[in-house]
């Protein structure tokens, strides 16, 4: 079966260092997400991307965060200069469709550590 | 306001038992899905019921929503050891741009013990 696959699974990175997340939706699909889960915490979205847009975006994805889709099988989430607050686990998702009858699927998601 | 709580937080079973999670929501949804956290792994999806349906089995799984309540429930029948995971609802919301928008609760660590 398909799979959304991330990279790395673990990043550990000093405070204001730019980080990039990496994911490879599933191929077919044309709509991708990020979310993060602080640990213990809910999981939460954090933006969705179509059609080489952002379609839409949480309070949480300020203007140190961007996302990008820069062949077509790449999605990655940047962040510019990485806080303390950071460190999650960050999924990715992808859909292959928008509807009433689409679940999500889910990488396996990279810790990141910010030091 | 938060979207999406379970309870019970912790739910501890023998194997073989039923597991009931619930989940409370705040807002209108287009469907209400329900998705598997194994430890240290990504959210796996379970089943999705529309917001125009009351209740929907798959294999052992069955899920109810009331939207009157905006609550639904998860029972897994004849639970297993490798049901052992963190279960999460989500408020599923179409987005004009584009795509949908997951809003998870807070989630029921399930333990099957043997």
């Amino acid at each position: 079966e398909p799979e959304v696959t991330q990279t790395p699974s673990h990043q550990v990175t000093q405070m204001g260092q730019e980080v990039i997340l990496r994911c490879v939706p599933i191929s077919n699909h044309l709509y991708f997400y990020w979310y993060r889960q602080i640990l213990g915490q809910k999981v939460e979205f954090l933006v969705s991307f179509y059609n080489n847009e952002i379609s839409e975006k949480s309070e949480i994805f300020d203007d140190q965060f961007s996302v990008e889709r820069p062949d077509g099988s790449n999605f990655t989430l940047k962040i510019r200069s990485t806080k303390l607050e950071d460190s999650a686990m960050y999924f990715c998702a992808s859909t292959l469709r928008t509807g009433p009858d689409q679940p999500q699927h889910f990488g396996d998601g990279t810790r990141l550590s910010i030091l | 306001s938060q979207q999406g709580e379970e309870d019970p937080q912790a739910l501890s079973i023998q194997e073989g038992e039923n597991a009931t999670m619930n989940c409370s929501y705040k807002t209108s949804i287009n469907n209400l899905q329900w998705y598997r956290q194994n430890s240290g792994r990504g959210l796996v999806h379970l089943i999705l019921i529309r917001s125009n349906e009351r209740e929907k089995h798959s294999g052992r799984l069955r899920v109810t929503l009331d939207t009157s309540k905006k609550s639904s429930s998860l029972l897994i029948t004849a639970s297993r050891a490798a049901d052992t995971a963190s279960y999460f609802c989500a408020t599923d919301w179409y987005l004009e741009g584009g795509g949908n928008k997951l809003t998870f609760g807070t989630g029921t660590q399930l333990k099957v013990e043997l």
